[in-house]
């Protein structure tokens, strides 16, 4: 089954505790992206990835890392989290071999609390 | 610089009813696309529609249609007949074919009252 998986789905933290959200997808997509879903604001774009070894800031880049170092994954790095990153966080990817119109795929989300 | 608008934050229909979901995009490039999604309370993104934009046919698909005019920059969404399963919140976006990010709009949140 062509999915996107995110973990953890829930996760409770601590401020300035490093933590790791994982991104996986099974479709062999190029491109791959983390949004950030709060109240009011739609979805923001934090990062995206339009192959490996590439990555680039979207609207909201601040406090996140990421990297790409196999095509299926795509992990989001909170190095120091504060309580304004306390968010619900979704997980993407696009096939780009007939360009960017097609779909996109989402994972499930992850909900974070930051303490 | 692109920006989707989502004016509605709120919409609340009896079952039944038609309504109209709007959403208007900025853009200046001449090729872009489109998109519509779904949320259900249970939180998953849900693909509905995707357009591009040499495309202004009107889309039906079930109780489902989507009016898009270049002329006003708006993609709308209306939902026929709305039923319950309808409650959700729906976005908008757009991605320009130049470009490598996708924007969405704020969302509106739909109530289908029985």
């Amino acid at each position: 089954e062509a999915q996107v998986t995110q973990n953890p789905r829930y996760l409770i933290t601590v401020t300035g505790k490093k933590l790791t959200v994982t991104c996986s997808q099974n479709m062999n997509h190029e491109y791959m992206s983390w949004y950030r879903q709060d109240p009011g604001l739609g979805l923001r774009q934090i990062y995206y990835s339009m192959n490996v070894e590439v990555t680039d800031k979207g609207d909201v880049p601040e406090g996140y890392k990421v990297s790409r170092k196999e095509k299926r994954n795509f992990p989001l790095i909170l190095e120091s989290p504060s309580p304004n990153q306390t968010s619900l966080y979704f997980c993407a990817s696009v096939k780009l071999a007939s360009g960017m119109q097609e779909t996109q795929y989402f994972g499930p989300g992850t909900r974070l609390l930051v303490l | 610089a692109q920006k989707v608008t989502q004016a509605q934050t709120e919409i609340s229909v009896v079952e039944k009813e038609d309504v109209t979901l709007d959403c208007v995009y900025e853009t200046r490039d001449t090729t872009y696309y489109l998109f519509w999604y779904k949320q259900p309370p249970s939180g998953e993104l849900v693909f509905l529609i995707r357009r591009n934009s040499f495309d202004e046919q009107n889309e039906i698909s079930g109780r489902y249609s989507w009016n898009f005019q270049k002329s006003t920059s708006s993609f709308n969404f209306t939902i026929t007949a709305s039923q319950v399963v309808d409650s959700a919140v729906y976005f908008c976006a757009l991605i320009i074919d130049t470009g490598n990010q996708f924007y969405f709009g704020t969302g509106t949140s739909l109530t289908v009252i029985p």
